[in-house]
């Protein structure tokens, strides 16, 4: 069925180190990849996406990866601070784009 | 201040009782959905909707109910058909085509008793 993996489910990095989130999705069709950071009681943002004419976008201390042979894309996160603590949702459109399917998140905690 | 609403913010029923949750936004998006989301589980889809007067089921439809009268509003019928209701429901919005930035609502968090 339609779905996309993430791993790993939890992460623990000392500030300043690099933090790297993996996932895979099953629609060979899926053409936007989407990253999104949840903090403590708040609504889901949008950090950082991708999409499928491109193989690595950067934004600051930022990157997403992507490979659509293999079908797995990745979030890198360079220099991390304590604010980057937060669940990572990773998501891929599919059905022709009508909808996203996000990941079951990673609980990223930097240690200061 | 621009954006999605979503409405309550916490709602406490009683097992067998429906529940509906408010859902406007007032960014001119045709697009919305409804997720679900659960410890360990991620976001999963409800239903959404790309159009006035039309929406589709998502991954775990049953036990739920939806309309789309308006292009504003999106409001979600939590039924007592549904096994296991309490949860953290996010509504969230964007233009019809789904390759762009989803707009989320605060959540409405319930809790059946």
């Amino acid at each position: 069925g339609e779905n996309v993996e993430q791993h790993p489910s939890t992460l623990s990095v000392q500030e300043g180190d690099s933090a790297v989130i993996k996932c895979t999705y099953s629609d060979s069709a899926s053409n936007y990849f989407p990253w999104y950071k949840q903090e403590l009681g708040k609504r889901p943002q949008l950090i950082i996406d991708i999409r499928s004419n491109v193989g690595e976008k950067k934004d600051q201390r930022i990157a997403v990866t992507l490979n659509k042979t293999a079908k797995h894309f990745s979030l890198h996160i360079t220099e991390t601070q304590p604010e980057d603590s937060a669940v990572y949702f990773c998501a891929a459109n599919m059905e022709y784009g009508n909808k996203l399917v996000f990941g079951a998140g990673t609980i990223l905690r930097v240690k200061s | 201040d621009g954006g999605i609403t979503q409405s309550p913010k916490y709602l406490f029923r009683k097992e067998g009782q429906n529940v509906t949750l408010s859902c406007e936004q007032n960014l001119n998006h045709d697009a919305m959905y409804w997720y679900r989301q659960d410890p360990g589980q991620g976001l999963r889809l409800i239903y959404y909707s790309q159009i006035v007067n039309d929406f589709q089921k998502g991954d775990i439809a049953e036990g739920y109910s939806v309309s789309r009268e308006k292009k504003e509003s999106f409001p979600l019928t939590v039924t007592s058909a549904q096994k296991n209701p309490t949860a953290f429901y996010l509504c969230a919005s964007t233009w019809a085509s789904n390759t762009g930035e989803l707009f989320f609502g605060e959540g409405s968090r319930l809790t059946v008793l």
